[in-house]
């Protein structure tokens, strides 16, 4: 079965402290995907990955910066955190375009609160 | 970003079928997932689409056309544990990448009894 497992299920963190949310996936995909997930505006994509070091902003990339030194882990960080941005993360990945089956996996979700 | 629409809620009765309509942009189009997702939990993939047409699975199918930006979910009788959001999701090219994955706000279905 494929897995992407997020570091943390919650996560209480104050406001202007530096956060870590981290992603690994075991089943060697290429692409990699952090979202976040709000009551009416759905998931919205913050960045993506194809590579390892490689990175892409998605829609709503302010506030955000991702590593990706290894391609099983997929690492979102928030620089100084501030309160709009308590959220549901959703970490994703899938195989490279043309792979038998090409769905993005998900994990588990990080609810983040800023307070 | 490009857009995804679809119906924010719909509700229908058990045994019944519904369809969930899903339009996008056609501009970089490449490839169209639906996923199903229970309040609390990740999403789960149901189905794929990157050719014109009908992609049946048990009691889901999903329906493509690139030309008109348009995709429909169906689900046939249908069960209680049915009740949960579907969401439309689309890859894009990008650049000289794979593409990102772009999803729709989700339609919340309600099965009532």
């Amino acid at each position: 079965d494929v897995k992407v497992t997020q570091s943390s299920r919650y996560l209480v963190k104050r406001t202007g402290e530096k956060v870590f949310l981290e992603c690994v996936q075991d089943m060697d995909h290429e692409n990699m995907f952090w979202y976040r997930q709000d009551p009416g505006l759905g998931l919205r994509l913050i960045y993506f990955s194809y590579d390892v070091k490689m990175k892409e902003k998605g829609d709503i990339p302010e506030g955000y910066s991702v590593s990706r030194e290894k391609k099983e882990r997929f690492s979102l960080i928030l620089e100084s955190a501030s309160t709009n941005q308590t959220s549901m993360y959703l970490c994703a990945s899938s195989p490279r375009q043309g792979a038998r089956h090409t769905e993005a996996f998900f994990g588990q979700g990080t609810r983040l609160t800023v307070v | 970003g490009q857009n995804i629409d679809q119906p924010t809620e719909m509700t229908a009765t058990e045994g019944a079928i519904v369809q969930i309509n899903c339009t996008y942009q056609t501009s970089g189009f490449n490839g169209l997932f639906w996923y199903q997702q229970h309040a609390g939990e990740a999403p789960t993939f149901l189905s794929y689409n990157v050719l014109d047409g009908l992609e049946e699975k048990g009691r889901f199918s999903s329906f493509l056309s690139r030309s008109k930006g348009y995709s429909y979910l169906l689900l046939k009788e249908l069960q209680m544990k049915d009740s949960a959001s579907y969401l439309c999701a689309v890859r894009f090219h990008y650049g000289g990448s794979q593409g990102n994955l772009i999803f729709g706000k989700g339609t919340k279905l309600s099965v009532k009894p």
